[in-house]
């Protein structure tokens, strides 16, 4: 069975700053997709990146990208030049290639940007 | 393109209740999923359907019934609403192909008294 650990809790940065959230996982996969969820306030879950584990290349969109160390198993998350707007929960999330039915969820880390 | 939707936001049970929680999506999408989302625990997988006609049971399915008669709705049973089902509920789906990714709902705050 697959699972997915977030060791931080919680966090905190300073706006324009930039945080790096830790994503572990556990899978005897070798096809997989791995994602960053936002939860902001709202509670609306937010798909942030994907990386598709095939792909050695790390995944970025604009100020978020993904640190994948397949070996290690390991998918953090780097937001740089930290914004208000993004303070929210952020889950990590795992699934199997062709297993469009099924996310894998770790426990969240909450995110708190101060001005 | 209203997306994947969600009724209701809100609900307030007694013990012993029942209903359905509603979701629809307007993507054809061919599966779909619902979760849970409890403090300190992420989300967990409750039931998921990959077609119309197609149900499974996901990793906490104790509680719940689903059916998906049509590819466009996957509504989610309560039989007799318990205080440990208080949860908020993501209504989710995800279409076969690339880019394998979940769509979802905006939840439902379920509170069992």
């Amino acid at each position: 069975a697959q699972t997915v650990t977030q060791s931080q809790p919680e966090m905190s940065v300073q706006e324009a700053e930039t945080v790096t959230l830790s994503c572990t996982y556990d899978t005897s996969e070798s096809n997989y997709y791995l994602f960053w969820y936002k939860q902001p306030p709202s509670r609306q879950m937010i798909l942030v990146i994907r990386q598709e584990a095939y792909k050695q290349q790390n995944a970025t969109e604009n100020r978020f990208s993904v640190n994948f160390q397949k070996a290690a198993k390991s998918f953090s998350l780097k937001i740089s030049d930290s914004q208000l707007g993004d303070t929210a929960m952020y889950f990590c999330a795992f699934m199997k290639r062709y297993n469009t039915d099924k996310l894998i969820f770790g426990t969240g880390t909450r995110l708190q940007v101060f001005p | 393109n209203a997306g994947v939707t969600q009724t209701p936001k809100f609900q307030v049970l007694k013990t012993g209740q029942s209903m359905t929680l509603q979701c629809a999506q307007d993507m054809n999408h061919e599966y779909m999923s619902w979760y849970r989302q409890d403090p300190g625990m992420g989300l967990r997988l409750i039931h998921y359907s990959v077609g119309a006609g197609i149900t499974d049971q996901g990793e906490v399915p104790n509680g719940y019934n689903v059916s998906r008669s049509t590819t466009e709705d996957f509504p989610l049973r309560l039989l007799s609403a318990a205080p440990s089902q208080t949860s908020v509920y993501f209504c989710a789906s995800g279409r076969t192909g690339a880019p394998y990714e979940q769509y979802f709902g905006p939840g439902t705050r379920l509170t069992v008294t």
